[in-house]
């Protein structure tokens, strides 16, 4: 089946504790992106990747980092969490054509105290 | 300025009947993707329907069409007999081709569906 999965769905940390969010895809895109989702403010990108290698910042990037050795693997990494950084995140994954969706994963519901 | 506006907050609608959701966008590029997402309170994000810039034909899946009007810059989701499961947000989204494949996002209509 086709699909993006993201680990963990939910987790509460505390403030400073260095943790990532794993996101795998298996339908070979070449594009991959993380969102955080606020209420009041939508869907934001945070970074995303037009390959392996390859990544670049979204409309957020502040205190996130990603990487991208394999094409199926792009995982965000908060490497000191702050209480700001409380959201919902997607991953998601597409084609690289503007013309093609983006697939998302099922979302990890970050809490950080 | 905001690159996709959905005006509607929130919309109520009967089952078995017909709704629309509105969706105006703005972009100078020629080249783009419009894209409607389903989120239930479960919080996935579904992908329901597309339509490209250059296509002629409003795209539909299902009970989803997407009534597409280029020169109003409009792409409206319409869902036919509604079903109490297609209670949730819906978010428009676009793609633009010079822009790195970002997606962004309107604000989102919350449907409720009535039985």
């Amino acid at each position: 089946e086709a699909q993006v999965t993201q680990n963990p769905r939910y987790l509460i940390t505390v403030t400073g504790k260095k943790l990532t969010v794993t996101c795998s895809q298996n339908m070979n895109h070449e594009y991959m992106s993380w969102y955080r989702q606020d209420p009041g403010l939508g869907l934001r990108q945070i970074y995303y990747s037009m390959n392996v290698e390859v990544t670049d910042k979204g409309d957020v990037p502040e205190g996130y980092k990603v990487s991208r050795k394999e094409k199926r693997n792009f995982p965000l990494i908060l490497e000191s969490p702050s209480p700001n950084q409380t959201s919902l995140y997607f991953c998601a994954s597409s084609l690289s054509s503007a013309f093609q969706p983006q697939h998302f994963g099922d979302g990890t519901r970050l809490s950080i105290l | 300025a905001q690159k996709i506006t959905q005006t509607q907050p929130g919309m109520f609608v009967q089952e078995k009947e017909a709704v629309t959701l509105d969706c105006t966008y703005d972009t100078s590029d020629q080249s783009y993707g419009l894209f409607w997402y389903k989120q239930p309170s479960s919080g996935e994000m579904i992908f329901l329907i597309y339509q490209g810039s250059y296509d002629e034909q409003n795209a539909t899946e299902g009970r989803y069409s997407l009534n597409f009007q280029k020169a109003r810059k409009s792409a409206n989701l319409v869902i036919s007999a509604s079903q109490l499961g297609d209670s949730a947000m819906y978010f428009c989204a676009m793609r633009e081709y010079n822009q790195g494949g970002k997606l962004i996002f309107g604000q989102g209509t919350e449907l409720s569906v009535k039985p």
